[in-house]
């Protein structure tokens, strides 16, 4: 079946650590985005990209970077700069990103701890 | 711009009762909405999709949202909640660029 894959489910980490999130889908998508989820705030974008070797800033683009070498992958890293980077983070694929009427479909996440 | 506003973050309802999950949007031209479900500690899943072809848009599990432009409005609703619909769902505003809700959890109680 296809899908997204996330991994690892939980992590943690000591303050001062760069981490890094994997994110690898075999549906085909072009579009693939990386949301952070924090409790009674929804869903807010981290980053995105639209195509291999290109990807733009979301809204809470700072202390995170990441990559787009593969289709089928999109790894987040979260720096030491992330002032707050406890949460739960989300990779979600679609069609086309400029097509306002395809829905994401999203991986199962990863909960990020630092401490 | 879009945005989108999820009145109640929190809804009980008893097993059997109807559900309504109240969402208002905000756009300037028209947009493609949806509703996503989310159990815990997994990803969002699709529950259905408004994109102009109809007004009141059928899901899976029983749901459905009525699209009423003039109160900017896309409420989702089930006539009879079921204890597996406890869940937060999620209403998403989309033109090129998807924006989510702040989230409604629905408890459903025995």
């Amino acid at each position: 079946d296809g899908g997204i894959t996330q991994s690892p489910k939980y992590l943690f980490r000591k303050e001062g650590q760069n981490v890094t999130l994997s994110c690898e889908q075999n549906l085909n998508h072009d579009a693939m985005y990386w949301y952070r989820q924090d409790p009674g705030q929804g869903l807010r974008l981290i980053y995105y990209s639209q195509i291999v070797n290109d990807f733009q800033k979301g809204d809470i683009a700072e202390g995170y970077s990441v990559s787009r070498e593969k289709k089928e992958s999109f790894p987040l890293t979260v720096t030491s700069a992330q002032k707050n980077p406890t949460a739960f983070y989300l990779c979600a694929s679609s069609i086309m990103r400029d097509s306002g009427n395809s829905p994401l479909h999203f991986g199962n996440g990863t909960r990020l701890t630092v401490t | 711009a879009q945005s989108v506003t999820q009145l109640g973050s929190h809804v009980s309802v008893s097993e059997g009762a109807l559900v309504l999950l109240r969402c208002n949007y905000s756009s300037s031209v028209p947009p493609y909405l949806f509703w996503y479900v989310q159990y815990p500690n997994q990803g969002l899943q699709l529950l259905l999709k408004y994109t102009s072809a109809a007004t009141l848009v059928k899901g899976i599990n029983g749901f459905e949202a009525e699209f009423k432009k003039s109160e900017t409005s896309f409420h989702l609703t089930k006539p009879s909640a079921h204890m597996s619909d406890a869940a937060e769902y999620f209403c998403a505003v989309s033109t090129n660029d998807m924006r989510f809700g702040a989230g409604t959890r629905l408890t459903v109680k025995p």
